[in-house]
């Protein structure tokens, strides 16, 4: 596609159950990240994948966060066992390689809300 | 990683100049320097990067010190649409602070 696409837009979940979040990165990006991003505040990093390395993990807030990227294109960021505090925009990026000299680009993101 | 420093915040009037003076004292010599910039409700998008000197787009221009301890953004003559959060980068990973909220006024 043109740009980073993110699937749903809107997710409105109870508290416990799981989500999945999806992200299609613009075609031939080797690189992927996703961020969340709390009403007002900047963005926190939460991990990225480059190219069929080990993908940085270190932002990931707890063990009940987790992401895959098949293929290394499409990813999907899954929240288990959803808590109220996970109620963010969820962004996903991509570049064409990995590092800040390169540009990424950015979805529109998903709005996560946990009731 | 490369500790980024901005304001919080600036006010400008439409037709002004406004520079945003980022500090990176601990930039790495491989580390480049990039501005993003997000509207409400959007992810950010990228508006400029350099090395070193002078870098000039048909949006900003970047201003980096030989040192290269600090840089500087600046958007000439903004307008309404200019309001926005803009975020300062340095490093191997695509790390964002707080970033500075510009609010443009008429």
């Amino acid at each position: 596609g043109a740009g980073v696409s993110q699937s749903p837009s809107n997710k409105v979940t109870e508290k416990g159950k799981d989500v999945e979040l999806r992200c299609d990165p613009i075609s031939g990006h080797t690189a992927l990240y996703w961020y969340r991003q709390s009403l007002g505040q900047g963005l926190e990093f939460l991990i990225y994948f480059q190219g069929n390395s080990a993908p940085d993990k270190s932002g990931l807030p707890s063990d009940r966060f987790s992401a895959e990227r098949t293929g290394g294109s499409v990813s999907t960021l899954t929240i288990q066992r959803t808590q109220q505090e996970d109620s963010a925009v969820y962004l996903c990026a991509s570049s064409y390689n990995w590092g800040v000299d390169t540009e990424a680009f950015f979805g529109q993101g998903t709005r996560l809300t946990v009731v | 990683l490369a500790k980024t420093t901005q304001p919080i915040s600036m006010d400008s009037y439409e037709g002004q100049e406004v520079n945003i003076t980022c500090s990176h004292n601990n930039i790495a010599t491989n580390d480049y320097i990039t501005w993003y910039q997000q509207f409400p409700s959007q992810g950010p998008r990228f508006i400029i990067q350099g090395y070193k000197t002078k870098v000039t787009n048909e949006v900003a221009s970047l201003f980096i010190p030989a040192d290269r301890k600090s840089s500087t953004l600046s958007l000439p003559r903004v307008s309404l649409s200019d309001t926005a959060v803009y975020y300062c980068l340095v490093g191997p990973r695509l790390s964002f602070g707080a970033g500075t909220t510009v609010t443009v006024r008429a």
